[in-house]
Order: structure tokens, then sequence, then C-alpha cells
């Protein structure tokens, strides 16, 4: 049965960095690839960036210079690290299998001092 | 960027009617369209992929259909457990892209 699971911090201070960790179950991340997805309280989804089975990566162009995606195989581990967070950036975060057909629960992150 | 153009926001129905929920492409998206249900505080959860299958557990009063850059996603017969929020997402280019979403209310 495919899982994934998001950790982090609920609340981050204002131009700090956001660290969350996605750990997936009944998939393998060298063969599947893995999105991360936000979604402010109230608003839509805006999909965020992926890592490839590969161990490539892609970003969204409107947050590319602040994000990175990255993991760690042995520990069916997936990293989001978001730098400058600002008060916009208070989301849920998601972790989903490829484009969307798994999705994790979701972690509410805030940016606030 | 393709952008989505998903309409109407919002929808009223009675228990029993047909909603039909559509989302346009800002260009081709070969049928590279998915839909889902997100319910308050829930991940969102696929019901369709590729604009007509039906994942696994998705009841058969959902349907989806269009091709080119329109596409359509309907419930017959609305129950109660439909009331929900609805987003496509086209996955055929990146960034990938959802439409801003439908809200379902009973009337």
């Amino acid at each position: 049965q495919v899982q994934l699971k998001e950790s982090g911090p609920g609340l981050v201070q204002p131009s700090q960095t956001l660290s969350l960790t996605c750990t997936v179950s009944g998939l393998s991340l060298t063969s599947n690839s893995v999105s991360w997805i936000r979604q402010p309280p109230g608003k839509g989804l805006e999909w965020m960036g992926v890592i490839w089975s590969n161990g490539g990566t892609d970003y969204n162009s409107a947050i590319k210079s602040r994000l990175s995606i990255s993991r760690d195989t042995s520990k069916s581990q997936v990293f989001l690290k978001m730098n400058s967070l600002q008060t916009e950036d208070t989301a849920m975060y998601f972790c989903a299998r490829g484009w969307g057909s798994y999705w994790g629960q979701g972690v509410m992150v805030t940016v606030s001092s | 960027d393709i952008q989505m153009t998903q309409s109407p926001p919002s929808l009223s129905a009675s228990l029993g009617d047909k909603v039909t929920i559509t989302c346009q492409a800002s260009q081709n998206i070969n049928k590279y369209i998915a839909w889902y249900q997100q319910k308050p505080g829930k991940a969102p959860r696929l019901l369709i992929r590729y604009t007509s299958t039906l994942e696994s557990g998705t009841p058969s009063r959902f349907s989806g259909s269009g091709s080119g850059r329109d596409y359509s996603f309907s419930i017959s017969n609305v129950e109660s457990e439909d009331i929900a929020s609805y987003y496509c997402l086209q996955y055929v280019n990146l960034p990938y892209t959802f439409g801003a979403g439908t809200k379902l209310e009973l009337k």
C-alpha cells in the first residue's frame, strides 16, 4: 500500500528556512518521482517541484531561487528546503507520488514571528 | 506555463442533480488532465486521470471528457458525500498547474 507522510515544524519565523521531510512506503524512490505541492489557507493548489526517479529535479520558476528538493533513498525520504520564508508561504504542504496520484496528509506551516 | 481556467468557482446543487465543471487549458494538453476532490482539512483525492479514467474506488456517477484545450467533469445524481471542492490538474508540461477550484454546495 502506497503511503506518504510529511513532517516538519509547524511554525517558521520570517526570513528563515523551511525544512520538510516526506517519508514514503510501498513505493521505491528509484522508480518513482515525488512532487511537492502547497495550498495557502482557503486558496488553491500550487505545484512546487519534483524529484525524479533518477534524482534529477525540476522546480516551479516562481519559487525556483528559494527551493531545493533532495532525497535519501536508503531511508525512503524526500526533503524540501525553502529559504527566505515570508508570510505568503504560510500553507499546507503536501508531497505526492509522481504528478499527484497519491498524496500525503499534508503538514501545516505557519510563517510568523 | 499552461494556465487552467476552471469554472464555475462555486456551484449549488440539490441531491440527485447532475453538475458539470469545466477546465480550459491555455494550450493543447493532449488529455493529460486529472480531477481531484478535496474536503476541508484533507488532502486532495484523485478521482479521474487522463481525462476519463476513473481511479479504483471512484463511483461511476463521476465522469470526465474532453480533448485539446477543453475538458469537463460531471457528477450525476449528486450525493451528500460529494459536497467538497474540486480541482483540475494538467500534467503534460512542467510546471504542472491546477485550476482555481470549484466549491460544490447543497442548495
